[in-house]
């Protein structure tokens, strides 16, 4: 285990759900990271906290919500979703040395299926 | 351009073999150059990381990185089936981690 846990592992949902991914570090790391993985896609760069405040949100759909409420735990809330938006959901915690982050440790994912 | 690039594979191999695995990057300002495993069904998992250009050998695994060509290899020696993985070399920029696509690799018994 990498000591990031995501819940759940797997989630079906309709496109008018609203439903919720969780992950919960207890490594120390200041920067936590939302990655969608999809089929024969390289792994993409949703969202971005340091220190509990969001940096980066890449060009995110808002049918996205992050949600970072302190350092060790990161929410990301899902509502009216699309069939595409299908895969594999990562969570990530990083240490943030000088400015710079360095190696990132990743949870299991959760694995979703929009019907 | 795309910051990093990796062939998708599927790439495989016999069993023993050296396995080499490469990714090329666009931009000079990468400090840390990493390689993540992916077995099925899991998150990606740390193998190795470096920050200088050279070789660093662990156990199997040798990373090289040259930072001239701006070229990052991934050597496997003596391939076993349990290999079997989907290998992706990532690099940091300011606060991100910028991934490759991931090479899928089959070591064939």
């Amino acid at each position: 285990e990498t000591g990031v846990t995501q819940t759940p592992r797997h989630l079906v949902m309709g496109m008018t759900n609203k439903k919720s991914l969780k992950c919960e570090q207890h490594l120390g790391h200041n920067a936590m990271y939302w990655y969608k993985q999809s089929a024969k896609k390289p792994l993409e760069l949703m969202f971005v906290y340091n220190f509990k405040e969001q940096t980066e949100n890449n060009s995110v759909p808002s049918r996205f919500s992050p949600e970072c409420p302190n350092s060790s735990h990161l929410f990301l809330h899902l509502h009216t979703l699309q069939p595409e938006d299908s895969a594999l959901y990562l969570c990530a915690s990083s240490p943030i040395m000088t400015g710079l982050t360095t190696e990132a440790f990743f949870g299991q994912g959760t694995r979703l299926t929009v019907v | 351009q795309k910051e990093v690039e990796q062939d998708p594979g599927p790439l495989s191999v016999p069993e023993g073999a050296i396995v080499s695995l490469n990714c090329t990057y666009s931009n000079s300002a990468f400090q840390y150059f990493m390689w993540y495993r992916q077995y099925s069904r899991k998150g990606p998992e740390l193998l190795m990381y470096t920050y200088s250009s050279g070789n660093k050998e662990d156990g199997r695994f040798t990373a090289q990185v040259d930072k001239s060509s701006k070229y990052i290899s991934l050597f496997i020696r003596d391939s076993q089936p349990s290999d079997s993985a989907t290998y992706l070399c990532a690099m940091n920029r300011d606060d991100k981690i910028i991934f490759g696509k991931g090479t899928r690799l089959h070591i064939l018994p």
